[in-house]
């Protein structure tokens, strides 16, 4: 059973660029959730998606967007990259609808991006 | 979502108890408390969790206060494996997961 995959694992952009990085939830999970990890810091929630909706945001301003498509993958648009985007990007995947048993969340190993 | 304070580090000897503290003196009711950790290089990964009473599973158990304010991941036998950053997260049904800086743990030989 595969778990949560993430695409691709190391990308270098400049400043200005634009990225989308890409998710692919655990079998059977069908809740896709974004976050922004800086070194020495915690995951940050970027933003969660269930049937192909944007369902929860976090602080996080309007360049960065997402997708959800309807085999559940997930890609995270960013869009005219800053230095302080450089950062891991985490995908994770839960079960809906929510309850106290199908909210653990599956994390993937993340995509390191690194903005010139 | 209430916020938690934990230490910013612990030591632990390998083959011992690593006993994990955590406030959470503002949760409320209906906010249950989640442990992840996340080994370097890694995205985290789901220990436990519970709403009031305690809880154990093949990872850990989590002992949590009558009145709920605080917590105790409790790693029975610590291995050289265990050595990561432990997150404790409270949170309600359906709430946002918001990490903090979480407890370095350092298992050593």
């Amino acid at each position: 059973d595969a778990g949560v995959t993430q695409s691709p694992t190391h990308l270098i952009k400049t400043r200005g660029q634009q990225v989308t990085l890409r998710c692919s939830p655990k079998s059977g999970h069908d809740t896709v959730s974004w976050y922004q990890q800086a070194l020495g810091q915690g995951p940050q929630f970027i933003f969660q998606y269930y049937e192909e909706e944007e369902r929860q945001r976090g602080n996080f301003p309007d360049r960065f967007s997402g997708h959800q498509f309807p085999n559940y993958s997930s890609e995270l648009n960013v869009n005219a990259l800053l230095l302080g985007d450089s950062a891991l990007y985490l995908c994770a995947s839960s079960g809906y609808p929510v309850s106290s048993t199908n909210e653990k969340l599956f994390f993937g190993s993340g995509t390191q991006l690194s903005v010139l | 979502d209430a916020k938690t304070t934990q230490p910013p580090s612990m030591d632990c000897a390998e083959g011992r108890a690593a006993n994990l503290p955590c406030n959470h003196s503002t949760i409320s009711g209906n906010e249950y408390v989640y442990w992840y950790r996340q080994i370097h290089s890694q995205g985290p990964q789901y220990i436990i969790h519970g709403l009031k009473n305690n809880e154990t599973n093949e990872m850990a158990s989590l002992i949590i206060t009558e009145d709920r304010k605080s917590s105790t991941l409790i790693l029975p036998h610590a291995t050289l494996r265990d050595t990561a950053v432990y997150y404790c997260i409270v949170k309600n049904q359906g709430g946002k997961l918001i990490f903090g800086q979480g407890t370095e743990l350092s298992v050593k030989p």
